[in-house]
């Protein structure tokens, strides 16, 4: 059964202070994982998409990688305005549905 | 910049009451997604259609029901409202470019309350 999971939970950070939320999955054959963030009460925004291990994508403060098992979203020198709950989610083997993870969310305190 | 709109986003109603959640998008895309999300939850996917006359349901139970009669419009019905109901509800699309599977684009949601 595809599956993923995200942590920490929960992250609170000092302005500027760099850090990384993580996004570890079994799937039977990835076929795309994707980045969202997520504002209170607002749908998901798309960030990015990661198709094979080892591909890296970058937006300003954000950088996503993926390796065979996991991904990470590295967040540099961020700033309260990013403050927001990070989505993972991906397209695996066995389905073909979006399969979201809970989520971390992210303090940034100024 | 996602063009995918829904309304009302915020909507109390009665038990028994019939409802219509409206979802439209411009981006010409065949593909469109419904989803329901409560807080520190992840998303379920309740109903998905890849283009006109195509709806199916999702991996979540759901006493809703869709159509997709033209490409840009995926309304949502709950024909009874219960406050089992109570939740968000997300519509998203994707393009269907060469098989790939792409991103889904989410529009703002409706905040559903039964009482």
């Amino acid at each position: 059964e595809d599956q993923v999971t995200q942590s920490p939970e929960a992250l609170r950070l000092q302005e500027g202070e760099s850090s990384s939320l993580n996004c570890s999955y079994t799937v039977s054959g990835l076929r795309g994982l994707f980045w969202y963030r997520q504002d209170p009460g607002k749908g998901p925004e798309f960030l990015f998409t990661l198709y094979s291990a080892g591909e890296e994508k970058e937006k300003e403060r954000l950088k996503a990688t993926l390796t065979k098992k996991e991904s990470f979203l590295h967040i540099t020198a961020p700033k309260p305005e990013d403050s927001a709950t990070y989505l993972c989610a991906l397209y695996g083997g066995a389905t073909n549905k979006l399969i979201f993870g809970t989520g971390t969310l992210l303090a940034v305190q100024p | 910049e996602a063009d995918i709109y829904q309304t009302p986003r915020y909507l109390v109603i009665g038990t028994g009451k019939k409802i219509t959640l409206e979802c439209s998008q411009t981006m010409g895309h065949d593909k469109m997604y419904w989803y329901q999300q409560d807080p520190g939850m992840e998303l379920h996917l309740i109903h998905y259609s890849y283009g006109v006359n195509s709806t199916e349901k999702g991996d979540l139970s759901s006493e809703s029901t869709v159509s997709r009669i033209r490409t840009e419009h995926f309304p949502l019905t709950l024909e009874s409202a219960r406050p089992s109901h109570t939740s968000q509800y997300l519509c998203a699309s994707s393009e269907s470019v060469g098989g790939a599977w792409n991103e889904q684009f989410f529009g703002p949601g409706t905040r559903l309350t039964v009482l």
